[in-house]
């Protein structure tokens, strides 16, 4: 089944504790995309990567770090959580990004609480 | 820079209704807006996208318009089930910053039984 696969799909945690939400899809896509889910600010994008070895930042990239090593994967890493980075995060992938028509494909999320 | 906006935040509806869901955005020049549900606890479902050279997308009881010129989308729900029910989000391309998409806030939809 065609899917995009994060873990874990909850965390509680504290302030500091370097953590990592893996993000894996099956579907040989290039683009990737990582979003923070929060009341009222909807969705925004934190970090995108066009393909293997290429990441860039999206709108909201403070305290998070990406790498996209191999084509499948795309790790989000906290290296110092703090309680503002409490959220609902999504991985998403499309076949392509840029300017294509392919559609996201969103997993079921990762919630994040930092104490 | 672009910009989604969707009214209202919430909707109820009894089932049966047909029903319109809007989404407004700033930069006409829009490459495609997709429109997904998303379901308590869970990701986000692509409904329908549609290209900046058409006009509407059709899937079932779901047709999206799109009105560059007004900066407008609606998705049109026909005959709305209780199984309707979700958070409804678009979210727009823009040729000018095609690595990402701009999401709305979402409508919150309940059909009553």
């Amino acid at each position: 089944e065609a899917q995009v696969t994060q873990n874990p799909r909850y965390l509680i945690t504290v302030t500091g504790k370097k953590l990592t939400v893996t993000c894996s899809q099956n579907m040989n896509h290039e683009y990737m995309s990582w979003y923070r889910q929060d009341p009222g600010l909807g969705l925004r994008q934190i970090y995108y990567s066009m393909n293997v070895e290429v990441t860039d930042k999206g709108d909201v990239p403070e305290g998070y770090k990406v790498s996209r090593k191999e084509k499948r994967n795309f790790p989000l890493i906290l290296e110092s959580p703090s309680p503002n980075q409490t959220s609902l995060y999504f991985c998403a992938s499309s076949l392509i990004g840029g300017l294509s028509n392919q559609p996201q494909h969103f997993g079921d999320g990762t919630r994040l609480s930092i104490l | 820079k672009q910009e989604v906006t969707q009214i209202p935040a919430a909707l109820s509806v009894p089932e049966g209704e047909n029903l319109v869901l809007n989404c407004s955005f700033t930069d006409s020049a829009i490459y495609n807006l997709q429109w997904f549900r998303q379901d308590p606890g869970k990701g986000l479902t692509s409904l329908l996208l549609i290209q900046s050279s058409q006009r509407e997308q059709t899937s079932g009881r779901l047709n999206a318009s799109l009105d560059k010129s007004s900066g407008r989308s609606t998705l049109y729900i026909a005959a709305s089930q209780p199984g309707d029910s979700a958070t409804y989000l678009c979210a727009g391309k823009a040729y000018s910053s095609a690595s990402k998409i701009i999401f709305g806030s979402g409508t919150r939809l309940s059909i009553r039984p």
